[in-house]
């Protein structure tokens, strides 16, 4: 069965560099048969897709996003990563990371995710 | 952007009744919508994909329908672990967007 684990700092300063990695297991990020996305979920809020990262390297960004965010992948590690900058209070949130199911575009898998904190 | 809305935002409910739960799209987006289940502390779930196909292992008194801009999301019997909040999700343009979710209480 497919597992995500989302790491990274719980706790970031505003105006900084927010930095997280997902890691998967028992599946390939690099194997042309999904796409791997990340969400964030504020407190109490509803849930925003903010990214993925294609086998291959192309990337889509959300667009309220797309200015302070970058995806990246590592193949050789099994790891997709997520970077946000210049953040603030807004960007506290709980991350996910997915996998998405190409050609139906659901999301089947899902790191249990971590809270993020922007403050000083 | 495609907006997403639901209703009821939250619904009290028994085990053993039936619910409805409701998703617009604010375009069309044929069927290209998912419903997804969440609970406190939990990643979200996927429960329906593209509208009405059930997902592996869930089980069947969850169903979907609908297509366009219309869609619905039935229990057809609650039970005491259905109670969680539930979104739908379009997946038919970039950014994909989310319903603001319904959160299903006990009675």
């Amino acid at each position: 069965q497919v597992q995500l684990q989302e790491s990274g700092p719980g706790l970031v300063k505003p105006s900084q560099t927010l930095s997280l990695t997902c890691t998967v297991s028992d599946d390939s990020i690099d194997i042309n048969s999904y796409y791997w996305s990340w969400f964030r979920q504020p407190s109490g809020r509803g849930l925003e897709w903010i990214g993925r990262f294609y086998p291959g390297g192309s990337t889509n960004y959300n667009t309220s996003l797309k200015s302070r965010l970058t995806i990246s992948a590592d193949p050789s590690k099994n790891q997709f990563s997520l970077s946000l900058s210049s953040v603030t209070a807004a960007d506290t949130a709980v991350y996910y990371c997915a996998r998405e199911v190409p050609s139906a575009y659901y999301f089947d898998f899902w790191g249990q995710g971590t809270l993020v904190t922007v403050s000083s | 952007d495609i907006q997403m809305t639901q209703s009821p935002s939250s619904l009290s409910a028994s085990v053993g009744d039936r619910v409805t739960i409701t998703c617009r799209a604010s375009q069309t987006i044929n069927t290209y919508l998912n419903w997804y289940q969440q609970k406190p502390g939990r990643a979200p779930k996927v429960l329906i994909y593209t509208a009405s196909t059930l997902q592996t292992g869930v089980p069947s008194r969850f169903s979907g329908s609908g297509s366009g801009t219309d869609f619905t999301l039935t229990i057809s019997s609650l039970q005491p672990e259905d109670f969680a909040t539930y979104y739908c999700q379009q997946s038919y343009f970039t950014p994909y967007t989310f319903g603001q979710g319904t959160k299903l209480e006990i009675k």
